[in-house]
């Protein structure tokens, strides 16, 4: 199975904060990474797919990265709706697997 | 507007086992792949399976020998059934639509709410 490590695992940042989240694959993935959004409770939202494609309706804020084995995700200016729970995963294999969180939140 | 929405018990006894059904509308389970993850209290995301509009799958091989999952095409549903289950299977379990973009870009793009199951005696 391909592990997909994110960090950092947890992280404080103020409104208007540049966050950046890393994730790395244990094997080249090309830019099969899709980025997740969870909050509490609810199921989680596709940001990015293929690295670096924004869903529609996404905010232009999220940004992604990246190809083989190290990628990130970027949100320019925090919003006070952004702190949530982020996670990576990759699509390039069977089974699919994903990172194990970066929960950001409010300083 | 796709729309997916879990069903089944939200208690299951250890060694029974659980059986969902998702009910997909907004879009024909004729196309596309179609997925379950689960979510244990607190923890990450594991991805189960996948099953095609034709029927075929995709398990994940830590579950493999415990997992089915099948299509009832006329009732734009697909399901799951997990075997022998313990109290390591108690999970939110969501169902999910692989969505496709170029060539092999995959991705999870529409989920249903998710469903907690807890396995206890």
């Amino acid at each position: 199975d391909i592990q997909m490590t994110q960090s950092p695992s947890s992280l404080s940042a103020s409104v208007g904060d540049r966050v950046t989240i890393t994730c790395r694959a244990s094997q080249s993935i090309s830019s099969d990474i899709n980025w997740y959004q969870q909050k509490p409770g609810q199921a989680p939202k596709l940001l990015i797919y293929a690295a670096s494609s924004l869903r529609s309706g996404v905010s232009l804020r999220f940004s992604g990265s990246g190809s083989g084995t190290d990628f990130t995700l970027t949100i320019s200016s925090l919003q006070p709706e952004d702190f949530a729970t982020y996670y990576c995963q990759q699509s390039y294999s069977t089974p699919y697997t994903f990172g194990q969180g970066t929960k950001l939140e409010i300083k | 507007q796709v729309q997916l929405q879990e069903s089944g018990p939200g208690l299951v006894k250890p060694s029974e086992a659980l059986s969902l059904t998702c009910t997909v509308s907004g879009r024909s389970i004729n196309t596309y792949y179609w997925t379950w993850i689960r979510q244990p209290a607190g923890k990450g995301l594991e991805w189960i399976g996948r099953i095609s509009s034709s029927g075929r799958t995709n398990y994940n091989p830590s579950l493999k020998s415990r997992i089915n999952m099948s299509l009832d095409t006329s009732k734009n549903q697909f399901s799951l059934s997990l075997s022998s289950v313990t109290a390591a299977d108690t999970a939110v379990y969501y169902c999910a639509r692989v969505g496709e973009g170029w060539g092999t870009v995959t991705f999870f793009d529409y989920w249903g709410q998710g469903i907690l199951v807890t396995v206890s005696s």
